[in-house]
């Protein structure tokens, strides 16, 4: 199975900060990636698919770069709602695999 | 606009089979364009993808849960359902259903149902 790294594991942030969390995947992905947001006791909510296209209803402050092994996600100018945990997610190949999070909080 | 919704049992003992059910509304399992699938999420941990089930009933599961993983549709009621054998504590977690597009990502999520494993 490929397995999904990523990093930092937590981050501390403010709001109108610019913050970048990086998915690196244990062989190439091609762009078969996509990031989720959680929030804590909701469902996880797509922000991103093949790697850089932003899913519908999505802010545009959200974007993800990235191909083959180590892929981004950005916030441009984090907000008060943006505070959650983000998981990448590949889909180049069975079985599907999730990063282990990353909990951005409030600084 | 599609939902999901999952239920069944929030308590299963031991060795017994967890047995859940998603509900689909606004939309078809049927549907030729999605597959189905349950995705779990132990306490204060990541998230785990468990397989899924296509309109034609075809499956595929994770490797990791194979052995003891049934995904079956039932179209006439428009739900999918998930059950689990041999349960052990390990297996406690939120259990999310979610509608998984031709390229497999999920776009649509249930809101979760807790099942814990205990005697």
């Amino acid at each position: 199975a490929i397995q999904l790294t990523q990093s930092p594991s937590s981050l501390s942030a403010s709001v109108g900060d610019r913050v970048t969390i990086t998915c690196r995947a244990s062989q190439g992905i091609s762009s078969a990636l996509a990031w989720y947001q959680q929030k804590p006791g909701k469902a996880p909510k797509l922000l991103i698919f093949d790697a850089s296209s932003l899913e519908s209803g999505v802010p545009s402050r959200f974007s993800g770069s990235g191909s083959g092994t180590d892929f981004t996600l950005t916030i441009s100018s984090l907000q008060p709602e943006d505070f959650a945990t983000y998981y990448c997610q590949q889909f180049n190949s069975y079985p599907i695999t999730f990063g282990q999070g990353t909990r951005l909080e409030i600084k | 606009q599609v939902q999901l919704q999952e239920s069944g049992p929030g308590l299963v003992k031991p060795s017994e089979t967890l047995s859940l059910t998603c509900t689909v509304s606004g939309g078809s399992v049927s549907s030729g364009s999605y597959y189905w699938s349950w995705i779990r999420q132990p306490p204060g941990k990541g998230l785990e993808w468990i397989g899924y089930v296509y309109y034609s009933g075809s499956t595929n599961y994770n490797p990791s849960l194979k052995s003891r993983v049934t995904i079956s549709g039932d179209t006439s009621k428009n739900q999918f359902s998930l059950k689990l054998s041999s349960v052990t504590a390990a297996d406690t977690a939120v259990y999310y259903c979610a509608r998984v597009g031709p390229v497999p990502y999920m776009d649509v999520w249930g809101k979760g149902t807790t099942v814990t494993v205990s005697s």
